[in-house]
Order: structure tokens, then sequence, then C-alpha cells
């Protein structure tokens, strides 16, 4: 149990265009949703927090317009990177929890702005 | 501001046993957690400490000491591959929910024949 799944795993795009990111919480509703960074041999940095149904809390330094999150569902959220430019290259994860501490963390996305 | 320090590299053999410690300063605390990490992995859940002691799940042990702002996570029996990072991260009482975890930067453990 407790899986999450992200969608896709790897995306290339050009330069200026906008790239949607899924994370499904597959066996469980998901109270809320994490959405991370990852640079290469760095740690998680959290981008945002999402609850269902209502807007995303962004930690600081995050552009909300940039990433536009969107937590339609209790087992769907999406992360919009908007405007893509290379320096948007990353690993970006999401995690979910439920009812309980533990966060489940879905497989990473890999995004290459070229 | 929150930080977690823990050692960015460790390297052991198989078979040893290896500790991975890890010190926090944040302005908030409810429990400190330990995750691993494989290459292009997601990060996955090892072990939780919301109270002072040691929490032994098989092969790994988590300890924490909260009047110290500090934990380690203990892996026995070392096996290749258990070669990965392994992050702590302190559950953040701040934040939206309650439920954020703030990450350290993570030990790359090497386990060597």
């Amino acid at each position: 149990g407790a899986v999450v799944s992200q969608h896709p795993s790897r995306v290339i795009c050009k330069s200026g265009t906008s790239v949607k990111i899924e994370c499904r919480s597959l066996d469980f509703q998901a109270t809320t949703m994490f959405w991370y960074r990852q640079f290469p041999k760095k740690s998680l940095m959290l981008m945002a927090t999402s609850n269902e149904g209502s807007k995303a809390t962004y930690e600081q330094g995050v552009e909300k317009d940039k990433f536009l999150i969107n937590h339609a569902s209790l087992t769907l959220s999406t992360l919009t990177v908007t405007s893509a430019h290379p320096e948007d290259s990353s690993f970006y994860i999401c995690s979910a929890r439920t009812t309980g501490y533990e966060q489940y963390f879905g497989p990473g996305t890999r995004l290459t702005v070229t | 501001g929150q930080s977690l320090e823990q050692p960015s590299e460790v390297t052991a053999v198989e078979g040893a046993i290896v500790q991975i410690n890890c010190t926090y300063q944040t302005s908030g605390f409810y429990g400190l957690s330990w995750y691993q990490q494989h290459d292009g992995g997601a990060p996955t859940f090892l072990s939780y400490n919301a109270l002072d002691g040691l929490e032994e799940t098989g092969r790994f042990s988590s300890f924490l000491s909260r009047s110290d702002s500090y934990g380690y996570l203990l892996l026995q029996e070392l096996q290749m591959k258990d070669s990965a990072s392994y992050f702590c991260a302190v559950r953040d009482p701040s934040g939206a929910g309650s439920y954020q975890l703030t990450f350290g930067k993570g030990t790359k453990l090497s386990v060597i024949p």
C-alpha cells in the first residue's frame, strides 16, 4: 500500500514551453501533497505544500506564478512549470500523506530544458 | 532558520556497522525521520523518532536525543545494496498543516567489499 506515482518520469522540453507533472496517490487518499526539487547530489528542497481544494502554500523564494500547483482531488496534484528555462532543469519529486506523519514519495520526474 | 547537519560521505565495509549522525537546529520539532534514496530514485521512509531513545527495525536502528538536538541512524550487517544516500529530516510544526519535512543535505554511504 501507500504507492505514489508520478508522470512523466522524464521530460525534455524547449525553453519557453510549459510542462505539467502529475502526482497521484494510487491506493490512498492524500490529505496533503508536497512538491520538492532536488539538484544532483543535493538535498530535497520543499517547494510547496498543497491541500486538496485549497491554494498551495509556497516556500520562500519559489515563484507561484512559475510553478503552478493544482490539487484537484484527494488523489491527484499537478505541478506545471510555466515558460521553462534551462535553470529549471531538475529532479522534481512529490510526496503525499494521509492522516499520519509519514510522507510517501513518488519516483520523481527528471526535467531537462534545452 | 532551519538547519540539519550530517556528514556528506561515509564509506564502510560489507558486513560492518555504520552510524550516520544528524544534528539539527529548527524553530520547532515534532520528530526526526530518516529516508534512504538510491541514485535516481525516490526517497523511501526508514524510521521516525518522536521521543528520546532507540527504535529498531531489522538491520536499521534510529536514535534520538531531543535535549541534544541529535539523532543517528545505525545500519548493521551492511550489504552492498545499502549503498545509497541517507537523509535525516525534521518534522516541522510550522507551515501548512504542521507536517512539513525539512531535510538534511544527505550522507552518501558507499559499502565496499
